[in-house]
């Protein structure tokens, strides 16, 4: 089966700063990659996807970049600010959604 | 208003109750799925349904078991709890018949198994 490793597992950046989360997946075949984010005490929500047919999606100061070859996709969160601050999830998908460990993202004020 | 429900939100048990989770959704959604949520690990899949009466085994399914009757509900039944279940638990439903799109996730159920 899949397995994602992502990291760090901790980050705390400054307001205004940008943040990059990073995951890898193992299964050649896993063709899509969403990007959930987790506040504090709430259910998870998605926030950005890619699928394996693009490179790089963007939405706003969110944006995603994939690399195939590698297998590995990234998470880049511009102009952070305090509501960045929560828990990002990154995951693969071959037949079955396989998530990462998560990364808890601080924006410091 | 679109949304997937659970009930129980917490639950504290004793090891050997039987117990019952439920979820529902009102999206007329194809796919349901339950993740486990531990520190460390991420979200794990226990069980999926990409259909009525067609469920299949996500990465962590022992001690668990499910069903699909109707098309809005995917109970999760433990039958016989254990301390290692004590987990924070969600159920998700998604569009299409599988889960190559947004999982729309429930609130979450706590399950303290003592």
């Amino acid at each position: 089966g899949e397995n994602v490793e992502q990291h760090p597992s901790t980050l705390s950046v400054q307001e205004g700063d940008s943040a990059v989360i990073k995951c890898t997946y193992s299964d050649s075949a896993s063709n899509y990659f969403p990007w959930y984010k987790q506040e504090l005490g709430k259910r998870p929500q998605l926030i950005i996807d890619i699928r394996s047919n693009v490179g790089e999606k963007k939405d706003q100061r969110i944006a995603v970049t994939l690399n195939k070859t590698a297998k590995h996709f990234s998470l880049h969160i511009t102009e952070t600010q305090p509501e960045d601050s929560a828990v990002y999830f990154c995951a693969a998908n071959d037949y079955k959604l396989s998530f990462g460990a998560g990364t808890t993202v601080t924006v410091r004020a | 208003e679109a949304q997937v429900t659970q009930n129980p939100r917490y639950l504290i048990t004793v090891t050997g109750k039987k117990l019952t989770v439920t979820c529902s959704q009102n999206m007329n959604h194809e796919y349901m799925s339950w993740y486990r949520q531990d520190p460390g690990l991420g979200l794990r899949q226990i069980y999926y349904s990409m259909n009525v009466e067609v469920t299949d085994k996500g990465d962590v399914p022992e001690g668990y078991k499910v069903s699909r009757k109707e098309k809005r509900n995917f109970p999760l039944i433990l039958e016989s709890p254990s301390p290692n279940q004590t987990s924070l638990y969600f159920c998700a439903s998604s569009p299409r018949r599988d889960s190559y799109n947004e999982q729309f996730f429930g609130p979450g159920t706590r399950l303290t198994v003592l």
